[in-house]
């Protein structure tokens, strides 16, 4: 079973700008969550989708957003990107609502210059 | 009260040591708490995981011990080997019947493991 997809894998934009991240989940799970990390702040929780539906959002400003489709791809979306946005974004796919283990993939490298 | 505090922040050990790893956390809903191995250029993976109604799991040369009632537990690595260089994450989370709450991740420990 393939694991969980991130596209693109590396990624510079210009302060102000806007970007689009992509994650396909393993075949099957309906849950996708987003993470920052950084080296000063680590992994921080930005929002989980299941269904199409954000079920939950971490502490992030109203520029970072994402969505669902209906076949549990997900992406999210940053806007008016700032020096401080650059950072790994980890996407995490599970089963289900109620399932505890998550499964990461590779991670989107985003250079804000 | 939701945060999750890890130590040492750096570790090195030589082979064949054990390898020990801390978390303590405040809240008391948490109600699962997994381990993550993150190597260079990866994303973490999910290692091993234990629910507060056990004080012990093994899994092959990984270990956690959970205190409950000190709100605590560990990583130990049996017989550590230089594959296990990598940085490792526990974490802590709710999982409520109807709803999901947000991972928290402990700022993670730098294993290195010397020959």
């Amino acid at each position: 079973k393939a694991g969980v997809t991130q596209t693109p894998r590396y990624l510079i934009k210009t302060r102000g700008q806007q970007v689009t991240l992509s994650c396909s989940p393993i075949s099957g799970h309906r849950s996708v969550s987003w993470y920052q990390q950084t080296p000063g702040q680590g992994l921080q929780f930005l929002f989980e989708y299941f269904s199409e539906t954000q079920r939950n959002k971490g502490n992030f400003p109203g520029r970072f957003s994402g969505r669902q489709f209906s076949n549990s791809r997900s992406e999210m979306n940053v806007s008016t990107l700032e020096l401080g946005d650059s950072a790994l974004y980890l996407c995490a796919s599970s089963l289900d609502s109620i399932s505890y283990e998550q499964y990461f993939g590779p991670g989107t490298r985003l250079t804000v210059t | 009260q939701q945060q999750v505090k890890q130590s040492p922040q750096s570790l090195i050990v030589q082979k064949g040591g054990i390898s020990i790893i801390n978390c303590a956390y405040e809240n008391t809903a948490f109600d699962y708490f997994p381990w993550y191995q993150q190597f260079p250029g990866k994303g973490p993976a999910l290692l091993i995981a234990i629910r507060p109604d056990v004080s012990e799991k093994k899994e092959g040369r990984f270990t956690i011990s959970f205190n409950k009632s000190a709100k605590q537990f560990s990583l130990h690595i049996m017989d550590s080997q230089p594959g296990d260089s990598a940085t490792y994450f526990c974490a802590a989370t709710t999982m409520l019947k109807t709803s999901y709450d947000k991972v928290i991740f402990g700022p993670g420990t730098s294993l290195s493991v010397i020959p």
